[in-house]
């Protein structure tokens, strides 16, 4: 069974650092491109990042590049995101989700990040 | 970056309806159009991959179509649990998958 588990949300002072993990189970980790989705409250989705399987191709939205970088780790199965320099609007969902033949097929729970002083 | 534009922003409708969502992209995408439906307070879940195929164990009553631009959801029959959210995504540019802004299908 896929399985998808967010960890590492929480509350950071606006500036301040986060690093998000996504650790995944039930399918070859490195045969896959993964993703990174977000939803702030009450609003609609957003794609943040993506991916590919070997880690070597990172893709990031206007809006979080040079801020946010994404790397996998495939010997432990595990995905990162590492945030920093967070402001109040980067509170959100944050998804994993396992990229196949151009769509998002097996999501996560999310975690929540809060950024407030 | 390709803008995915969704409408209507919400709609009531029905037990029994047909419903149609649309989805308009700003260049052409050719098929590379994904459909989701999202419930409050849980993930996602895949509907519809390359604009018209069905993802395993989802209802036939929901079916996608468009190529190009302009893309539809079609949900023929609504029954109860299809009251949700829906976005449409883009995965023509390499993992960089950009949404909509959601429909929000309400209970009328």
């Amino acid at each position: 069974e896929v399985q998808l588990v967010e960890s590492g949300g929480g509350l950071v002072q606006p500036g301040g650092s986060l690093r998000l993990s996504c650790a995944a189970s039930g399918f070859t980790f490195s045969s896959y491109a993964m993703s990174w989705v977000r939803q702030a409250p009450g609003k609609g989705l957003v794609w943040v990042s993506g991916v590919g399987g070997s880690g070597a191709t990172t893709y990031y939205a206007d809006s979080v590049k040079g801020r946010f970088t994404i790397s996998r780790d495939n010997s432990k199965n595990t995905l990162h995101l590492q945030m920093n320099s967070l402001r109040a609007e980067d509170t959100a969902i944050y998804y994993c989700a396992r990229v196949t033949n151009y769509h998002s097929d097996y999501w996560g729970q999310g975690t929540l990040v809060t950024v407030s002083s | 970056d390709i803008q995915m534009t969704q409408s209507p922003s919400s709609l009531s409708a029905s037990v029994g309806d047909r419903v149609t969502i649309t989805c308009r992209a700003s260049q052409t995408i050719s098929s590379y159009l994904n459909w989701y439906q999202q419930k409050p307070g849980k993930a996602p879940k895949l509907l519809i991959y390359a604009a018209s195929s069905l993802q395993n164990g989802v209802p036939s009553r929901f079916s996608g179509s468009g190529s190009g631009t302009d893309f539809t959801l079609t949900i023929s029959s609504l029954q109860r649990e299809d009251f949700a959210t829906y976005y449409c995504q883009q995965s023509y540019s390499t993992l960089v998958y950009t949404f909509g802004q959601g429909t929000k299908l309400e209970i009328k």
